[in-house]
């Protein structure tokens, strides 16, 4: 099965509500990262993260290793932040992060 | 800051044919690897590289050689593209592996004819 599964694949947000998107781990994730890849294409690292959480202007994102998983939060949705969102791990004896399959985000007026 | 450049930014190559592409970092970073993504999918890892004249095999290297001459720079080659292959390469680098944030470069887009 994936070792890091996200939920939800897909999801439509009316500018300025809130949501959060979720990521689940069945491997002893370490460290997280979070990324929006852009209608471009461009990917952009939002979050790097050990346990705990982090903030970033709209964007809250927390990791709990323990129970193997991390959020991402997205407060006041805004037009420019429609794309895809990946989460990806790190073990402690890895190299290479092991990425989601992604979380295809719409922002609407 | 620095820049992770990714050249071309599209390559359109015929069947058969062996393509290179090529990925330059500024950041002084250790660890660079290579991702394929095909239309509306995931990131999938190809070859990456711990430091200079490092290869290690991803998930899909088969069908791909990888060349990390120099830290800087980390070079992919198709070696024999498939027809009506359509998929985005992207090339990362981190200061010292999962250990450490990764940038990405903007991608190179191939299209096999």
């Amino acid at each position: 099965g994936d070792k890091v599964k996200q939920s939800p694949s897909a999801l439509s947000l009316q500018e300025g509500t809130n949501s959060a998107l979720r990521c689940n781990f069945s491997i002893a994730a370490t460290t997280v990262q979070w990324f929006l890849q852009n209608p471009r294409g461009s990917l952009m690292n939002l979050f790097y993260l050990v346990p705990g959480t982090k903030e970033n202007g709209r964007l809250k994102s927390a990791f709990d290793s323990k129970e193997s998983y991390s959020t991402l939060h997205i407060r006041d949705a805004q037009l420019e932040d429609s794309g895809t969102y990946f989460c990806a791990a790190a073990t402690s004896s890895g190299q290479k992060l092991v990425f989601g399959q992604g979380t295809i985000l719409k922002v609407y007026l | 800051g620095g820049i992770i450049t990714q050249t071309p930014k599209f390559l359109i190559g015929q069947e058969g044919q062996k393509l290179t592409l090529k990925c330059q970092q500024n950041f002084n970073h250790d660890t660079m690897y290579w991702y394929r993504q095909d239309s509306g999918k995931g990131l999938r890892l190809i070859y990456y590289s711990i430091t200079e004249n490092d290869l290690q095999k991803g998930d899909l290297s088969e069908g791909y050689d990888a060349s990390r001459e120099k830290k800087s720079s980390f070079s992919l080659t198709v070696t024999s593209a498939q027809k009506n292959e359509m998929a985005v390469f992207l090339c990362a680098s981190s200061r010292q592996g999962a250990a450490s944030d990764y940038t990405f470069g903007s991608g190179t887009r191939l299209l096999v004819i």
